[in-house]
């Protein structure tokens, strides 16, 4: 099945400057890529996805970035506020008969004041 | 707006007790997913449905089952609990065909087997 290794699993920055979040999958047939966001205390909540054929994606300023070749997205903050403070998982859908999301191990942003 | 709920936000149980979690959708979502928890693990699937009594089992189906009479309801059934059974689960749904469409999740059933 889908494997999904997730890094780093806790990154610290400093408010104003960006954060990147890495994923590597291991099946070439996954064609989905979806990034979620949980708060403390919260539920997972989706903020960007990617289809694999697009290379990259804006919403303001988040950005996701897919290399196909490579098996390996990325998640961009850019200008990150203490609100961006939060864990972060990456995921990959497989289109073959299992049809589920495997996630990441997720990683834990922290936007220091 | 959109609403997944749970039964209980926190549970309490002992080993060997049969343990029931609900997940209730209002927003006639064809596909609904049991997820845990677990820090360093991410959230690991343990069952699926696309359908009404339908069921596909996840990544970590052993020791559940599930049950999906309705649409709206998908219950989590731990058969006889155990301490490693210990997380956080997670209850989804999404609309068809599920894969391009997001997963909008309940806040989650923290439950603790003693």
């Amino acid at each position: 099945g889908e494997n999904v290794e997730q890094h780093p699993s806790t990154l610290s920055v400093q408010e104003g400057d960006s954060a990147v979040i890495k994923c590597t999958y291991s099946d070439s047939a996954s064609n989905y890529f979806p990034w979620y966001k949980q708060e403390l205390g919260k539920r997972p909540q989706l903020i960007i996805d990617i289809r694999s054929n697009v290379g990259e994606k804006k919403d303001q300023r988040i950005a996701v970035t897919l290399n196909k070749t490579a098996k390996h997205f990325s998640l961009h903050i850019t200008e990150t506020q203490p609100e961006d403070s939060a864990v972060y998982f990456c995921a990959a859908f497989h289109s073959g008969s299992a049809r589920q999301l495997t996630f990441g191990s997720g990683t834990q942003l922290t936007v220091l004041p | 707006d959109v609403k997944v709920t749970q039964s209980s936000r926190y549970l309490v149980k002992r080993t060997g007790e049969k343990v029931f979690l609900e997940c209730v959708q209002d927003m006639d979502h064809e596909n609904m997913f049991w997820y845990r928890q677990d820090p360093g693990l991410g959230l690991r699937l343990i069952y699926f449905s696309y359908d009404v009594k339908m069921k596909e089992k996840g990544d970590i189906p052993e020791g559940y089952s599930v049950s999906r009479e309705k649409k709206e309801r998908f219950s989590l059934i731990l058969e006889s609990a155990s301490t490693n059974q210990t997380s956080m689960y997670l209850c989804a749904s999404s609309a068809s065909p599920g894969y391009y469409n997001e997963q909008f999740f309940g806040p989650g059933t923290r439950l603790t087997v003693l």
